[in-house]
């Protein structure tokens, strides 16, 4: 039972390098999430969705897209990279409102 | 906004020490509280979870109650191990569901043998 996937593990960019971060999940949850992890600042919400279709911003979503064709996967993609944007990224699915977040390894992305 | 305030640490104990790790939320309706835990190069998982007032959560000896006059949520463990050295995260959600969770910064643990 593979969970919460995430690709690529570790990913170093250029500044200004565009890129997709994969998630795809195989519990066939309706909501997933994007979060990013900063020393000191715990996790913050990027971008969500609810169903395939459905996207909706959170806390910190400027210069990041999502999108979500299918009940699997949840893409996150940088535009332009900055270095204002080298974090730890998660991602996460819950099987309905009050279902449990279960979280993939994270994908440590650095831009230089 | 919503909003998770919890211990910084980082917190380093002996084996068979007692923990708490204090957490106070400021939400505009009543939230789901949360205690999620990281181990080194992982995800986060959930620990426990309280969804109305005076519920207490509670899984591998780890233990939270639900106060809303105090808007609090510690987490507390008797006796800790050296296999509970981790990062643990105090979150809510409030209104919304598991897709939109507000966390506290993270309380770093280390027990010692």
């Amino acid at each position: 039972n593979a969970g919460v996937t995430q690709t690529p593990k570790f990913q170093v960019l250029k500044t200004g390098q565009s890129m997709t971060l994969q998630c795809a999940q195989d519990m066939n949850h309706e909501y997933m999430s994007w979060y990013r992890q900063d020393p000191g600042m715990g996790l913050r919400l990027i971008h969500y969705s609810v169903g395939a279709g459905i996207t909706d911003q959170g806390e910190v979503p400027n210069g990041y897209n999502v999108s979500r064709s299918t009940t699997e996967d949840f893409p996150l993609r940088l535009l332009s990279a900055a270095p204002s944007q080298t974090s730890v990224y998660f991602c996460a699915s819950s099987y309905g409102r009050q279902g449990e977040a279960f979280f993939g390894q994270g994908t440590r992305l650095t831009v230089v | 906004g919503d909003s998770v305030t919890q211990m910084e640490g980082p917190v380093t104990l002996s084996e068979e020490a007692c923990l708490t790790i204090n957490c106070t939320y400021t939400a505009t309706g009543y939230p789901s509280l949360f205690w999620y835990v990281q181990y080194p190069g992982e995800g986060l998982q959930l620990l426990l979870k309280a969804t109305k007032a005076d519920d207490k959560g509670s899984n591998k000896g780890f233990e939270a109650t639900y106060r809303k006059e105090t808007t609090s949520f510690h987490l507390e463990k008797g006796s800790v191990q050296v296999s509970d050295s981790a990062v643990y995260f105090c979150a809510l959600s409030d209104g919304g569901g598991s897709e939109k969770l507000v966390f506290g910064k993270g309380t770093k643990l280390t027990v010692n043998p």
